[in-house]
């Protein structure tokens, strides 16, 4: 079983802030993915990445496989970017449903 | 091309009753997976699926609860004689392939148990 852990768990930051939020992982992996929950509860894919680094709009996701450790990180926050960030990865040992970090609160202050 | 949708978005019953959550996948998709999400807690697997097939059940409780995905029409779970403690956040998934593709989440079904 893929034990996922992120931190911090909660994050507060000024608008314009440059914000990391990190996520290991136990078990080696093919792919991890980055979720965002909106306060309404929707959740919205951003990233599922397998090596290296990815980049979309303000957003960029890094993973380091030899490590099991990627960041998401948030370039010139702005308010509309508070939500709540997960990282999730297959469990390994066969079964396929993601195993889901406990998320990051992040809340960006104008 | 539409995304995932869920229905009911929002659903209340009492105790006993049954609760029946439906899941279109994206067109093209024939993998679907479910997540529950219970108050202040994390998203938690339930049971991925492929068309007539159930591919990993691990996730779901043993008793009450069920899930299918026929050859045509949406995917559903059911909940059996509903408790307080059901009452959660239920998300579907689709993916093209297996999980190594993008997972793609709809708007999710709350549920509320009286």
């Amino acid at each position: 079983k893929n034990e996922v852990e992120q931190s911090p768990q909660n994050l507060t930051a000024q608008e314009g802030e440059f914000i990391t939020i990190n996520c290991s992982y136990s078990v080696g992996i093919s792919a991890l993915h980055w979720l965002q929950q909106h306060p309404g509860g929707g959740i919205v894919s951003l990233f599922m990445l397998s090596s290296g680094k990815k980049k979309h709009g303000r957003l960029i996701a890094t993973i380091n496989i030899q490590e099991k450790h990627s960041s998401l990180h948030i370039t010139a926050s702005h308010p509309r970017d508070s939500a709540v960030y997960i990282c999730a990865a297959p469990p390994g040992g066969g079964a396929d449903g993601l195993t889901f970090g406990k998320g990051t609160h992040l809340i960006i202050q104008p | 091309n539409a995304g995932v949708m869920q229905n009911p978005r929002h659903l209340v019953r009492r105790r006993g009753q049954e609760a029946r959550l439906r899941c279109s996948p994206m067109k093209g998709h024939s993998h679907v997976y479910w997540y529950r999400q219970l108050p202040e807690e994390g998203l938690k697997f339930m049971v991925y699926l492929q068309k007539e097939n159930i591919i990993d059940e691990s996730g779901m409780p043993k008793e009450r609860f069920s899930a299918e995905f026929p050859k045509e029409g949406p995917s559903i779970l059911r909940i059996q004689q509903v408790v307080r403690g059901d009452s959660a956040a239920y998300f579907c998934a689709s993916s093209p392939s297996q999980f190594t593709d993008t997972q793609y989440f709809g708007p999710g079904t709350r549920l509320t148990v009286l």
